[in-house]
């Protein structure tokens, strides 16, 4: 996803936050979501923010956007070894509202 | 289980043979996409339908791949004269759209290995 860009890897320690940034390039942009992939599994959705949004905060997970620079961060709180999985920013757009745009995801680890 | 299945989960050819995958959305859902995943990478979209009718595909489906959701139930994805360069994940979701949330529900993969 060359339109969504994201850091490769990520490492934070048991009970640290983890913070997860995320770029993109289309100003069309109307949701933004936050994937998290584990292992054998699919991508599961975690939380999703409209564009007129700045921030929104669920349980353990804030999600911030500013929309002026196209940056999205997702914000994990009191991080745990569940946690561990690879992280994908993604949006949609207004000019084609069917398909989702990936980032190429941020590996998180956790140190004990 | 009410979630999106895919069969199979895994599949080895042989370079050129014909392949096909099936998606089972969830039941209420209208939507279907099919994206493919490779290694390092994030999905990338491949084609979509509304119901049985398919309203769009990625420059990616090349003329090799077909899609189809006959009853706007299920769908099948074939690849024909199978390539290494096919090797991949190829991810099934479907949605209801009805907020304009696009929220998609992704199914486990079908892992393609083409030797």
């Amino acid at each position: 996803g060359e339109d969504v860009e994201q850091s490769l890897f990520l490492s934070v320690r048991e009970g640290d936050s983890s913070v997860i940034n995320c770029t993109y390039t289309d100003s069309s942009s109307t949701y933004l979501y936050w994937y998290k992939q584990e292992p054998g599994a699919g991508l599961q959705l975690l939380t999703y923010i409209f564009s007129n949004m700045d921030m929104k905060q669920d349980q353990r997970l804030t999600v911030l956007l500013n929309k002026k620079d196209k940056h999205l961060s997702l914000r994990i709180a009191d991080t745990q070894t569940g946690d561990s999985a690879i992280y994908f920013c993604a949006e949609s757009r207004r000019s084609s509202a069917s398909k989702i745009i990936f980032g190429s995801g941020t590996r998180l680890s956790i140190r004990p | 289980d009410t979630g999106v299945s895919q069969d199979p989960r895994h599949k080895i050819t042989k370079r050129g043979q014909n392949v096909t995958f099936r998606c089972d959305p969830i039941s209420e859902h209208n939507r279907l996409y099919w994206y493919r995943q490779t290694l390092g990478q994030g999905p990338e979209f491949l084609t979509y339908f509304q119901n049985e009718a398919q309203l769009e595909k990625s420059r990616l489906l090349s003329d090799r791949f077909s899609a189809e959701r006959p009853k706007g139930s299920f769908s099948t994805l074939e690849i024909q004269r199978t390539e290494q360069g096919d090797s991949a994940m190829y991810l099934c979701a479907s949605s209801l759209d009805s907020s304009g949330r696009n929220e998609q529900f992704f199914g486990p993969g079908t892992r393609l290995t083409v030797l």
